[in-house]
């Protein structure tokens, strides 16, 4: 069964400080993908970042980076100098590959990020 | 700027009445999921469909909901009749599969459902 663990419930920091996110995934999918969305306040769901399995780099994008780690299942979101406008409810996701994708996102249950003033 | 659009917003109704939230995925997408956000369960597959067709309803209540997708500009979800634990936000997203893979998902901005 495929399942995406994001033991933070609540992360509270104050503005430019750096915030990791964490993201344990379990799948007996070999290849499959990972992805991070953002729900801002506004309630959207916005794309950040999809990850292919057999692509280990890690990935920076601005202030954000993505540390994946297939050898302890994880994909970790890093904010460098967090700012308020990053306040959100963050998920972690996780779909298969190839010929086994269907498409189908599970998520985690998602990481709340407060960034004070 | 493409976006995936989903109507009504909002939608407060009492038990036992239909409701019916559409969605229109972005042109060029193949592919149409539904998905409910409870903070009790987070977000849930609901059902999906490739080039119309429907993939996979098992996460639906059989009984009081339907998919469906008339065309391929239109995707619908309809509660027949509604209870209160329908109340959550209904997401829609759309994406392709080109050559087997399927890109990522772009979300509409949700339908929240009150029942009352």
């Amino acid at each position: 069964a495929q399942k995406v663990t994001q033991a933070q419930t609540e992360i509270s920091v104050v503005e430019k400080e750096d915030v990791t996110l964490d993201c344990v995934y379990e799948t007996r999918d070999t290849t499959y993908y990972l992805f991070w969305y953002k729900q801002p306040p506004s309630g959207e769901l916005v794309f950040l970042i999809r990850r292919n399995s057999f692509d280990e780099q890690n990935e920076i994008s601005g202030r954000y980076s993505w540390n994946f780690q297939k050898s302890t299942s994880s994909f970790n979101f890093t904010i460098t100098a967090s700012q308020v406008v990053d306040s959100a409810v963050y998920f972690c996701a996780l779909s298969g590959y190839g010929s086994s994708n269907t498409g189908k996102l599970i998520f985690g249950q998602g990481t709340t990020l407060q960034v004070k003033p | 700027d493409a976006r995936v659009t989903q109507t009504p917003r909002h939608k407060v109704t009492e038990m036992g009445q239909e409701v019916t939230m559409r969605c229109q995925p972005i042109l060029g997408h193949n592919t149409v999921f539904w998905y409910r956000q409870t903070m009790m369960q987070g977000l849930e597959l609901l059902a999906y469909f490739r080039n119309r067709a429907p993939l996979d309803d098992s996460g639906m209540p059989k009984d009081r909901f339907s998919a469906e997708m008339p065309d391929a500009t239109l995707a619908t979800l309809k509660i027949q009749p509604s209870e209160p634990r329908d109340s959550a936000v209904y997401f829609c997203a759309s994406a392709t599969d080109r050559t087997g893979t399927y890109n990522e998902q772009f979300f509409g901005p949700g339908t929240r459902l009150t029942v009352l």
